[in-house]
């Protein structure tokens, strides 16, 4: 079965750069797109950004254009997401979802990720 | 961007209930929507696509409807599994965005 799994909780500093992985297994990696989303505490999802594990191409929500990169390890199934600059609106869930009928049909169990001096 | 409005934002409702939630875009997105169960600590699960396609294994007591810029989730006899938060997202183009929630809670 298709399953993503995320790393673990991080703490980082206001200013330092944060990477969140995302494992995939039980599919064919290349097959599928893996879009990146997060949720602070009450808030409503925010989408930042899809990466097709295939060719690499890219698409970044315009808030975050400047300060986040999506790539992947197509020999490792992995995908990740760089954010840099962290400020405390950082403070939040991120999530990894791979694409299913076009749209988010399969996540990772989320990773929190904490900016805090 | 495309806006995702949701309403109401709390629904209280009793085991058995009918219920139904409203998602308006600012423009029209054809039927590019879906909807998303969320419970307290997990990650959200895809419940409906294409506004009214049921997504596998979820129960037939969850219907979709409508296209453009209104559509709707109802349950149509509500089970104490349902109580949760309710998120649509349109999916027409980039960026995605998603509703604000709807919380659904044991009156």
């Amino acid at each position: 079965q298709v399953q993503l799994v995320q790393s673990g909780t991080e703490v980082k500093k206001p200013g330092a750069s944060v990477r969140v992985s995302c494992k995939a297994s039980g599919y064919i990696f290349t097959n599928y797109a893996i879009h990146w989303v997060r949720q602070a505490p009450g808030q409503r999802l925010e989408w930042m950004g899809w990466i097709n594990a295939g060719n690499g191409d890219t698409k970044y929500s315009q808030k975050f254009q400047d300060r986040v990169t999506l790539s992947r390890d197509t020999s490792a199934n992995m995908a990740y997401m760089d954010l840099r600059s962290l400020r405390s609106e950082d403070t939040t869930v991120y999530y990894c979802a791979r694409e299913r009928v076009g749209t988010l049909g399969h996540w990772g169990q989320g990773t929190l990720v904490t900016v805090s001096s | 961007d495309i806006q995702m409005t949701q309403s109401p934002s709390t629904l209280s409702a009793s085991v058995g209930d009918r219920v139904t939630i409203t998602c308006r875009a600012s423009q029209s997105i054809s039927t590019w929507l879906a909807w998303y169960q969320q419970k307290p600590g997990k990650a959200p699960k895809l419940l409906i696509y294409k506004a009214s396609t049921l997504e596998s294994e979820v129960p037939s007591r969850f219907g979709g409807g409508g296209s453009g810029t209104e559509f709707t989730l109802t349950i149509s006899s509500l089970q104490p599994d349902d109580f949760a938060t309710y998120f649509c997202q349109h999916y027409s183009s980039f960026p995605y965005t998603f509703g604000q929630g709807t919380k659904l809670e044991i009156k």
